[in-house]
């Protein structure tokens, strides 16, 4: 089955800050989310991006299908961006999440 | 319409018993997938429905887990004879889809937290 890598597994910012986070995937994909799993274990869909750019306030991501990739850019970071964030694709009936990027925000 | 609902959101069971848990998706949304997930790991893909079929139910953890979804509306996840590894979160999501994939987004609900003893 398809194969999705997260990095980094963790990260740890000052308040403000501004960060990247990778997924990458090993096959071709029908479409792309990125996901925010709050501490009390709420997923919430961030983006549904299958291919290209799209912006959601401080947020925002970047697929390029061709090369595999996405990229989630959260800018001023706030103590409440703090949780696990995980990216998933769905290929051929194979919907796939990966292990996520656990953010911790201080203030 | 409130989302995606799930019910109960926490069991206790004793091994051996058998499970159901239910989930409403959002009245408009055809797909529905379940997924499981542990304790620190990424939730896992278990079947998923596109109205009442079952297009993909390979990755259903063994023969003990069955899912229905009557009349494409609400979903049932039955788990037989469990086991203490059975304990984890179990979760819904539902969406819009054509053909071979979603065409937006998944939501998903709060989860059901399953406890073997």
């Amino acid at each position: 089955g398809i194969q999705v890598e997260q990095s980094p597994p963790d990260l740890i910012l000052q308040e403000g800050a501004n960060s990247t986070l990778r997924c990458n995937f090993s096959d071709s994909v029908n479409n792309l989310q990125w996901f925010h799993q709050n501490p009390w274990g709420q997923l919430i869909n961030l983006f549904y991006i299958p291919s290209g750019t799209k912006q959601n306030g401080r947020l925002s991501a970047t697929t390029v299908a061709t090369e595999r990739y996405s990229l989630l850019y959260i800018s001023s970071s706030q103590t409440t961006d703090s949780g696990v964030y995980f990216c998933a694709v769905e290929s051929n009936n194979d919907m796939r999440f990966g292990a996520g990027t656990r953010l911790t925000v201080k203030p | 319409d409130t989302g995606v609902s799930q019910d109960p959101r926490h069991k206790i069971t004793k091994r051996g018993q058998n499970v159901t848990f239910r989930c409403d998706p959002i009245s408009e949304h055809n797909r529905l997938y379940w997924y499981r997930q542990t304790l620190g790991q990424g939730p896992e893909f278990l079947t998923y429905f596109q109205n009442e079929a079952q297009l993909e139910k390979s990755r259903l953890l063994s023969d003990r887990f069955s899912a229905e979804r009557p009349k494409g509306s609400f979903s049932t996840l039955e788990i037989q004879r469990t086991e203490q590894g059975d304990s984890a979160m179990y979760l819904c999501a539902s969406s819009l889809g054509q053909g071979g994939a979603a065409n937006y987004g998944y939501t998903f609900g709060s989860g059901t937290r399953l406890t073997v003893v």
